[in-house]
């Protein structure tokens, strides 16, 4: 089946530690992005990227690193510089904007740091 | 910087009830989105609109672009259980790299 798969659903890190989200798609989308969401809260865009071994920050990148060494890959970093990182994290896919651009999202990891 | 703003926040229905969720942009947008996301899940496309002024209908759920290209709104007929969620709009930004400004979202639980 194709589609976009996030993991780990749920984690848990010590304050100071670096955490490393996976996400992965099989839909042969050219573009992938990160969003976080807090309880009740929009989606608030960290990084994008609309082509392998580039990226682009979003709205909220401070405390975060990215990468994309394949086209399939997009994983995220929330690194000890990040002074809130609880929150739900949602990655997601799409065809370039010259294209149809409806995205598709993985089921979202939940980051809680104790 | 691009602002898409949803309202209301939330709304509380009673079942059978109609319910709607008004988007507006302050910058103009090529194409506009709908999503859906139920509680304690991810976001699910629900449609795209392009044309100034379209109207696309989804069963019970009507969906309206604005003539000006920066406001939106769903309208949900007769609403019901399987109704419940956060319903979000985003919209594409422009310059350079592209990417979507998704709005603040209305949350919309529907009573029995």
């Amino acid at each position: 089946d194709g589609g976009i798969t996030q993991s780990p659903k749920y984690l848990f890190r010590k304050e100071g530690q670096n955490v490393t989200l996976s996400c992965e798609q099989n839909l042969n989308h050219d573009a992938m992005y990160w969003y976080r969401q807090d309880p009740g809260q929009g989606l608030r865009l960290i990084y994008y990227s609309q082509i392998v071994n580039d990226f682009q920050k979003g709205d909220i990148a401070e405390g975060y690193s990215v990468s994309r060494e394949k086209k399939e890959s997009f994983p995220l970093t929330v690194t000890s510089a990040q002074k809130n990182p609880t929150a739900f994290y949602l990655c997601a896919s799409s065809h370039l904007l010259d294209r149809t651009t409806e995205a598709f999202f993985g089921q979202g990891t939940r980051l809680t740091v104790v | 910087g691009q602002q898409v703003m949803q309202i209301p926040q939330y709304q509380h229905v009673q079942e059978g009830e109609d319910f709607t969720t008004y988007c507006n942009s302050s910058t103009t947008l090529s194409n506009i989105q709908w999503y859906k996301q139920r509680p304690g899940g991810h976001p699910v496309f629900l449609i795209q609109l392009v044309k100034s002024g379209e109207v696309k209908k989804q069963k019970r759920l009507t969906f309206q672009f604005g003539e000006a290209k920066k406001n939106s709104s769903l309208h949900i007929t007769a609403t019901q259980t399987t109704d419940v969620g956060t319903y979000f709009c985003a919209g594409p930004r422009s310059g350079g790299y592209q990417k979507v400004t998704f709005g603040t979202g209305t949350k919309l639980q529907v009573i029995p």
